[in-house]
C-alpha cells in the first residue's frame, strides 16, 4: 500500500541552525501539507502547497520557514534559523485531489538545543 | 479560527465496554476525519464523513457525522486491549484545505 515517507526520523540541530525536513509523498497525489506537534498538544496546520505554490499558510508559518518541491517527488520543509520553540514532530501530509483524505508520514522528530 | 472540542481528554474502561468520544465544534466543516495516532508516530486515517446525518461503521467502530456537520461521533462497541491509542477527530472547512485538529481522546482499554 503506498505511504508517505518521511526522512530523518529524528533530527537533533543547535539553536540558530538551517534544518531540511523531508517528505515523499504517494505518488500520484497532487496538494501537499505540513503540520506540527509539539509534544503533549495538538496538531498544527503550518503550510499547505498545490501547483508549486504555497496555497495557505498559518500564522506559524513565518519568514523562516519555507517550502519546496525540488524534483518530481520530495517535498521539503525548510526552517533558516531554528529556534527552541521549533522542537516538535512534523508531519507531512499528501492528498490526490482537494477533496481527498489527507495521508499522514510516520513524522520528524526535531529537538533545537 | 475553527475550534473542535474533543470529549472525554482521557478515558479508561475494561476490555469488552462501550464506549463514545466525541467531537464539537461552532463551526461547520464540509468533511471531518478521524485518526488514530500511536506515541511518536504519525496520524493513521480510519475514515472520512462528509454528508450531515451519515453513519460509517468499520467493524467494531461506528462514526457519526452530525446533521448540521459541526460535530460527529466515535462509538467502539466491545472494546479490546488493541484498541488503546489517541483517537483524533480533524475537519475540513473546505474541500483541499487545512485540516484543524482536536487535541485528541486517549483510550486505555484494560484487559
Amino acid at each position: 500500500e503506498p505511504e508517505v515517507t518521511q526522512t530523518p526520523s529524528h533530527q537533533v540541530t543547535q539553536m540558530g541552525q538551517e534544518v531540511i525536513l523531508r517528505c515523499v509523498p504517494i505518488s500520484n497525489h497532487l496538494y501537499f501539507y505540513w503540520y506540527r506537534q509539539i509534544l503533549g498538544q495538538k496538531v498544527e496546520f503550518l503550510v499547505s502547497f498545490y501547483n508549486n505554490e504555497i496555497s495557505e499558510k498559518s500564522e506559524i508559518f513565518d519568514d523562516q520557514f519555507s517550502v519546496e518541491r525540488p524534483d518530481g517527488s520530495n517535498f521539503t520543509l525548510k526552517i533558516r534559523s531554528t529556534k527552541l520553540e521549533d522542537s516538535a514532530m512534523y508531519f507531512c501530509a499528501s492528498v490526490w485531489t482537494g477533496e481527498g483524505e489527507q495521508y499522514f508520514g510516520p513524522g520528524t522528530r526535531l529537538t533545537v538545543t | 479560527t475553527q475550534l473542535l472540542e474533543q470529549s472525554p481528554q482521557f478515558l479508561s474502561i475494561q476490555e469488552g465496554e462501550n464506549l463514545t468520544v466525541y467531537c464539537n465544534s461552532s463551526s461547520v466543516f464540509s468533511s471531518l476525519q478521524w485518526y488514530r495516532q500511536e506515541p511518536g508516530e504519525g496520524p493513521v486515517l480510519l475514515v472520512t464523513v462528509v454528508t450531515g446525518g451519515e453513519v460509517k461503521k468499520l467493524k467494531r467502530l461506528t462514526f457519526q457525522f452530525g446533521d448540521a456537520r459541526k460535530d460527529s461521533s466515535l462509538h467502539i462497541t466491545a472494546a479490546q486491549t488493541g484498541d488503546t491509542g489517541l483517537y483524533l477527530c480533524a475537519g475540513e472547512e473546505t474541500s483541499g484545505s487545512r485540516l484543524t485538529f482536536g487535541e485528541g481522546t486517549q483510550l486505555t482499554v484494560n484487559p
